[in-house]
């Protein structure tokens, strides 16, 4: 199986901040990466598919970018509505699998 | 988008069989993969498989293969998550998923499975 590592595990930021959250694979994938927003009590929502298309609707200050096994979520300035869970996800290869998260918390 | 509707929340016990399901208000039910991902209380997105409703193919997780048992019903375009025999383990809240452009990018609101005696 590919194992995803994200990091941090943590993190804690003020409104307007820029966040980066990484995702490692144990191998290649190309750009067969997803990420998810999971705000508390709710289902997760897609925010990037293919490692750096955005869903549409979802807000411009997220971002994705990377390719192989090295990939990036970037939120551009942070919200209070962004206090959130985020995992990433593989689909080049089954099973597919997700990072383990990471939990952004507003200072 | 497709919006995905599952079934209420179950109380078991160890030992019982339970299917929950997953219906899909949408036409192209058939064309679009549907997964189901678990989720333990304050745990992390865990993928359990995915079944293509137009033939069936299905895919497991290594971790899940043989414990459940993933089918479609497509004449009312609704997918299931079987279990045969229920553990304490299995207490969690299981998602469906629509499999779009490389992600899923539609979820059902989750059905909560609670075993215990």
């Amino acid at each position: 199986d590919i194992q995803l590592t994200q990091s941090p595990s943590f993190l804690s930021a003020s409104v307007g901040d820029r966040v980066t959250i990484t995702c490692r694979a144990s191998q290649g994938i190309g750009h067969y990466l997803a990420w998810y927003q999971q705000q508390p009590e709710k289902a997760p929502k897609l925010l990037i598919y293919a490692a750096s298309t955005l869903q549409s609707g979802v807000p411009s200050r997220f971002s994705g970018s990377g390719s192989g096994t090295e990939f990036t979520l970037t939120i551009k300035s942070l919200r209070p509505e962004d206090a959130a869970s985020y995992y990433c996800q593989q689909v080049d290869n089954y099973p597919w699998t997700f990072g383990q998260g990471t939990k952004v918390a507003i200072k | 988008e497709a919006h995905l509707v599952q079934s209420g929340a179950e109380m078991k016990d160890p030992g019982e069989s339970l299917k929950i399901a997953c219906k899909a208000s949408e036409d192209s039910f058939n064309n679009y993969w549907i997964g189901w991902v678990r989720q333990k209380p304050g745990k992390g997105l865990e993928w359990m498989g995915i079944i293509y409703p137009g033939d069936s193919d299905t895919r497991y997780s290594p971790s899940f293969e043989g414990q459940v048992t993933i089918s479609v019903d497509t004449a009312i375009s609704t997918a299931y998550v079987e279990w045969h025999s229920l553990r304490a383990s299995d207490s969690a809240k299981y998602y469906c998923t629509r499999h779009g452009d490389y992600g899923e990018d539609s979820w059902g609101q989750g059905t909560l499975v609670t075993v215990s005696s």
